[in-house]
């Protein structure tokens, strides 16, 4: 079965408004969570390493005020998209390793459409 | 930084044997991951390799060579549901950040 949650599977927003995806780890506790988005076709690109009590790591080029990181709990982190755009319509997945690091587990990801 | 090479496409026959190659360059290597991702889903974790050799999951394995900068992911008795995409991932730079390679494309026919 599934140890990294995410949810929703499949949003569709009006532009301008925010949407929350959320990412559980099951089982076990996630110090460290990564978010990705990935375009059609093409690689997953990682966006910002979410740090549980601390604030995100965000790669360069992705904006921190548009995508709001919160790693509230061990278990959980979440991403925002503020002011969504339909450039921003894309599948996003989180990810997250247990202690080890030795094996990383991805998320079901969420397709977010923004018409 | 990062760079990661595969190939784009491949096509194998099913039943058959394919192995998929990834060439990689990175600082501070710590390992090297490789994925499944079919069409619109998550991917799916295969393999882990941090040091040199031949790891074994069943129908899957993946070698490593770290000198070389070079991971191969090997695939037998193929499956029509092997279709998938494949992609390489290196760990490196600090942290537990995945670098990921374009993917790899594999098309099993009859």
């Amino acid at each position: 079965g599934a140890v990294v949650s995410q949810h929703p599977s499949r949003v569709i927003c009006k532009s301008g408004t925010s949407v929350k995806i959320e990412c559980r780890s099951l089982d076990f506790q996630a110090t460290t969570m990564f978010w990705y988005r990935q375009f059609p076709k093409q690689s997953l690109m990682l966006m910002a390493t979410s740090n549980e009590g601390s604030k995100a790591t965000y790669e360069q080029g992705v904006e921190k005020d548009k995508f709001l990181i919160n790693h509230a709990s061990l278990t959980l982190s979440t991403l925002t998209v503020t002011s969504a755009h339909p450039e921003d319509s894309s599948f996003y997945i989180c990810s997250a390793s247990d202690y080890t690091g030795n094996t990383i587990y991805f998320g079901e990801g969420s397709w977010l459409t923004v018409v | 930084g990062q760079n990661i090479d595969q190939p784009t496409e491949m096509t194998a026959t099913e039943g058959a044997i394919v192995q998929i190659n990834c060439t990689y360059q990175t600082s501070g290597f710590n390992g090297l991951f490789w994925y499944q991702q079919h069409a619109g889903e998550a991917p799916t974790f295969l393999s882990y390799n941090v040091l040199d050799g031949l790891e074994e999951k069943g129908r899957f394995s993946s070698f490593l060579s770290r000198s070389k900068g070079y991971s191969y992911l090997l695939l037998k008795e193929l499956q029509m549901k092997d279709s998938a995409s494949y992609l390489c991932a290196v760990r490196g730079g600090g942290g537990n950040k995945l670098t990921f390679g374009t993917g790899t494309q594999l098309k099993v026919e009859l």
